[in-house]
């Protein structure tokens, strides 16, 4: 199936640390796009990576992709209390508009 | 604020009952997008329009179906309502497939 499927599930770390959550996928994708979800709100687009490219950063997120392991990786860096949230990964393929999301990776930030 | 409105907020219904959800998509945004979002899990896809033109269906029940009009907003029918179909419905929208999508707050949807 197409969709992708985080990991770890949850995941707990100090404020201050990085967090690194990764996304796998089965079929081959156009874009994969990362966001992030407070608790029973609105999906926030955080990143996209297109098929061609191997890294994104965008503050401090970092996203790596690698098509051959079909794999996606977010790191956020300096993590924050606010980041506390569910990170979903989700890909499209070429030709085919659904945007397809994973289970999600519960993020929770300690302070 | 994403720019894409949906209403309503919340919504207590009985089993057996249909209810409609509305969505407003972004200013100049043609694609809209449907998902259902069960307690604690992942958001299923259900169906995506563009232009007007149903593009993309997911694992939709029968007892769902949606539109999407000429001014480009969206509607999904839920009928014959059962427990199950107690969820977080959202709806997002993007200019065209295949970019960021934008997502609405959701309708929160209890069945009782």
């Amino acid at each position: 199936s197409q969709q992708g499927e985080e990991d770890p599930q949850a995941l707990s770390i100090q404020e201050g640390e990085n967090a690194t959550m990764n996304c796998s996928y089965k079929t081959s994708i156009n874009n994969l796009q990362w966001y992030r979800q407070n608790s029973g709100r609105g999906l926030v687009h955080l990143i996209l990576i297109r098929s061609n490219e191997r890294e994104k950063h965008s503050g401090r997120l970092r996203v790596t992709l690698d098509t051959s392991k079909k794999s996606s990786s977010l790191l956020i860096t300096a993590s924050r209390a606010a980041d506390t949230a569910s990170y979903f990964c989700a890909t499209d393929r070429y030709r085919d508009d659904k945007i397809i999301f994973g289970k999600g990776t519960r993020l929770h930030i300690l302070p | 604020d994403s720019g894409v409105t949906q209403t309503p907020k919340h919504l207590i219904t009985a089993t057996g009952q249909r209810v409609t959800l509305r969505c407003s998509p972004r200013s100049g945004d043609l694609s809209v997008y449907w998902y259902q979002q069960s307690l604690d899990q992942g958001l299923q896809f259900l169906i995506q329009y563009y232009n007007g033109e149903e593009r993309a269906k997911g694992n939709i029940l029968e007892r769902f179906s949606a539109q999407q009009f000429p001014d480009l907003h969206s509607e999904l029918n839920l009928s014959s309502l059962e427990l199950g179909d107690s969820a977080l419905y959202f709806c997002a929208s993007s200019s065209h497939g295949n970019t960021e999508a934008f997502f609405g707050q959701g309708t929160r949807l209890t069945v009782v």
